[in-house]
């Protein structure tokens, strides 16, 4: 079965500083990953998306995740962090029918 | 943004009394879903359609049935609410056709549900 475990509940950061979010899967097969973003009171968006092609993703903001089987780890990234990235961050890996599996959230504090 | 819409966005209700969230869509996508988000657990899967009468269950269904009678509605009842239900429900769409597992899924506003 399938599995994500999200390393750290609680990040914080300070502005203009790296920000890296922590995420290791269990999959029986080449998975597809994705990190998701829950900004206060809001739906999820999604921020990349990994499916068996490049290893480095780029997503949207700034972000990016690479996947390294060797370490089952899909960790996300940024260089610099704005204070507009305090959020939920959710790293989630789908079956083979679609579903996902969401990790436990990490919530990234940013601190001026 | 995707197209997709839930109601109510907050609700209030007592122990026993059956509840009902809608999810609609604009999109025109294929496959629909229901989640709840607690604290801790990230988000879980209640219920599914992968089309019109169509559905399946997810990890966290007892308690819970769902309908779609249209492509653009996904219908979920809690029959008889109990406090444990009290989170909030998150809808959500995704159109993949063939290589599903590869696809996003795309996320409705959320609904407060609180049971008292």
């Amino acid at each position: 079965a399938q599995s994500v475990t999200q390393l750290d509940s609680h990040v914080s950061v300070s502005e203009g500083t790296p920000v890296l979010l922590r995420c290791n899967y269990s999959s029986s097969y080449s998975p597809s990953l994705f990190w998701y973003v829950q900004h206060p009171n809001k739906g999820l968006q999604l921020l990349l998306k990994y499916t068996s092609a490049a290893t480095l993703v780029k997503g949207i903001n700034g972000f990016e995740a690479e996947f390294k089987k060797s370490e089952t780890s899909f960790h996300l990234t940024k260089p610099s962090a704005h204070m507009s990235d305090a959020a939920e961050y959710f790293c989630v890996v789908s079956d083979l029918k679609g579903k996902l599996i969401f990790g436990q959230g990490t919530t990234l504090q940013v601190k001026p | 943004d995707a197209g997709i819409t839930q109601s109510p966005r907050h609700k209030v209700t007592e122990t026993g009394t059956p509840v009902t969230l809608r999810c609609h869509q604009t999109e025109n996508h294929r496959y629909m879903y229901w989640y709840r988000q607690d604290p801790g657990h990230g988000l879980r899967l209640i219920h599914y359609s992968y089309g019109v009468k169509d559905t399946d269950k997810g990890e966290v269904s007892d308690g819970y049935s769902v309908s779609r009678s249209k492509t653009e509605d996904f219908l979920l009842t809690l029959e008889s609410a109990t406090s444990s239900q009290t989170s909030v429900y998150f809808c959500a769409i995704s159109d993949a056709a063939f290589r599903r597992f590869m696809d996003e899924q795309f996320f409705g506003p959320g609904t407060r549900l609180t049971v008292l």
